[in-house]
């Protein structure tokens, strides 16, 4: 079946690093793709999305590039902050639900 | 902005008791979804639905049933609830028509469920 494969984490970086967050999908059709992000304590709010191969989904200095050819969906941020640290989820769209990706725990300290 | 309510942020409950979790959304959303999310296993589907009265199982039903009975309102029931359902229950809506759809979900804040 449908499936998201995201890096395992967690991921610790400095402040002002450059973040890559590597996701794959299974390439059943031609699914939307999303990135997600949950802060503690609280549910998922949606970061990022894209809905066709080449399509460039960006939102607070995040970004990711739907890859038909490698089915990939990476996000990449060029200067993290404290206040990114939070788990962010990949996630594909599969007949009107999210198929998610284990999530990647990210720690960013000053 | 969509908001999307779940009635509690914290639950404790007995094993046994009968647990209902309430959501609510404000967008008149069609399909609306309950997940439990566990360390190690991510967001995991538990029931779905498209429309009023409508639901269909999703990854994991086992123990849980759900009622639709108004469009906004999404509710999930554990029959008898086991130490095993101790957990983060996430609500989410969207829009869409029903399996075709290929919107993003939004979701609430989520309910820490404590099965004693």
């Amino acid at each position: 079946g449908d499936s998201v494969t995201q890096m395992e984490g967690p991921v610790t970086l400095s402040e002002e690093a450059f973040l890559t967050i590597n996701c794959t999908y299974t390439a059943t059709g031609y699914p939307s793709l999303f990135w997600y992000v949950q802060y503690p304590g609280e549910g998922l709010q949606l970061l990022l999305k894209a809905t066709k191969a080449d399509d460039k989904g960006s939102n607070k200095g995040f970004e990711a590039t739907y890859r038909k050819e490698t089915t990939s969906f990476h996000l990449e941020k060029g200067s993290v902050q404290v206040s990114d640290s939070a788990v962010y989820f990949c996630a594909r769209g599969s007949q009107g639900n999210l198929i998610f990706g284990k999530g990647t725990k990210l720690s960013v300290k000053p | 902005d969509v908001k999307v309510t779940q009635s509690s942020r914290y639950l404790v409950k007995r094993t046994g008791e009968k647990v209902f979790l309430e959501c609510v959304q404000d967008m008149d959303h069609e399909n609306m979804f309950w997940y439990r999310q566990d360390p190690g296993l991510g967001l995991r589907l538990i029931y779905f639905s498209y429309d009023v009265k409508m639901k269909e199982k999703g990854d994991i039903p086992e123990g849980y049933s759900v009622s639709r009975e108004k469009k906004e309102r999404f509710s999930l029931i554990l029959e008898s609830a086991s130490t095993n359902q101790t957990s983060m229950y996430l609500c989410a809506s969207t829009s869409g028509q029903g399996k075709m759809s290929n919107q993003p979900q939004h979701f609430g804040d989520g309910t820490r469920l404590s099965i004693l």
